[in-house]
């Protein structure tokens, strides 16, 4: 049972857009900047979204990321087949001590 | 190029030990925290431990605290974890990754069997 709740699985067609969500509490996502990572098939995670909405050098703007309390959501435009992959959201928690919490996976199939 | 690398990994027996190395390159490894995240086979991400970029705050997961422990060689620009007293549930893929520079490596499994 993950920290961070996200649905295990979403669907979309090529070139549409997808949005995944990202459950918390004060104690995490409520109080601590959201990163989102993409793991691709036996690869490592990469990351596509930190400080809530920022992107590192080379993530195309069909990524983007924002916060509202204690939820965060991760949002992908105009799908391609190549961004099947798993989505991970992580933040730091504070609840009894410091810990840095995932989210259990969002699977995201492009149909 | 940015690069983490991690090594070390392999076939250990319920309660044996192990270390994994991670070595940086590429970027001012000093400068950044690192952590250990590991992938259970066909499970989520699960972060491990935490160590700031001059090793004087280090944090660990309830499910690894009093087993493992993480160090750090700035020196050697390389981040370690000890492990000892492996169980099964210890088994994944250990990756090496600086969460606040998006930096991973490309993981190093465990496979704590007999």
């Amino acid at each position: 049972q993950s920290v961070l709740t996200q649905p295990p699985s979403v669907s979309a067609a090529p070139g549409q857009k997808v949005t995944i969500s990202c459950s918390g509490s004060s104690s995490n996502i409520g109080n601590n900047y959201v990163s989102w990572y993409q793991q691709l098939p036996g690869t490592a995670p990469k990351l596509l979204i930190y400080d809530n909405n920022k992107r590192p050098s080379g993530i195309p703007d069909r990524f983007s990321g924002s916060k509202s309390g204690t939820s965060a959501t991760l949002g992908i435009t105009g799908l391609q087949t190549g961004d099947e992959a798993d989505y991970y959201c992580g933040t730091w928690d504070s609840s009894l001590s410091a810990v840095w919490v995932f989210g259990g996976g969002t699977k995201l199939t492009v149909l | 190029e940015v690069q983490l690398v991690e090594s070390g990994g392999g076939l250990v027996q319920p309660g044996g030990s192990l270390r994994l190395s991670c070595a940086a390159s590429g970027f001012t490894f000093s400068s950044y925290e690192m952590n250990w995240v590991r992938q259970a086979p066909g499970k989520g991400l699960e972060w491990v431990s935490y160590i700031s970029s001059s090793g004087s705050t280090i944090y660990y997961a309830d499910s690894v605290k009093g087993r493992f422990t993480i160090s750090r060689d700035n020196a050697k620009n390389s981040v370690y974890l000890q492990m000892n007293s492996l169980r099964a549930e210890d088994t994944a893929v250990y990756y090496c990754a600086s969460l606040s520079k998006g930096i991973w490596g490309q993981g190093t499994m465990v496979t704590v069997s007999s």
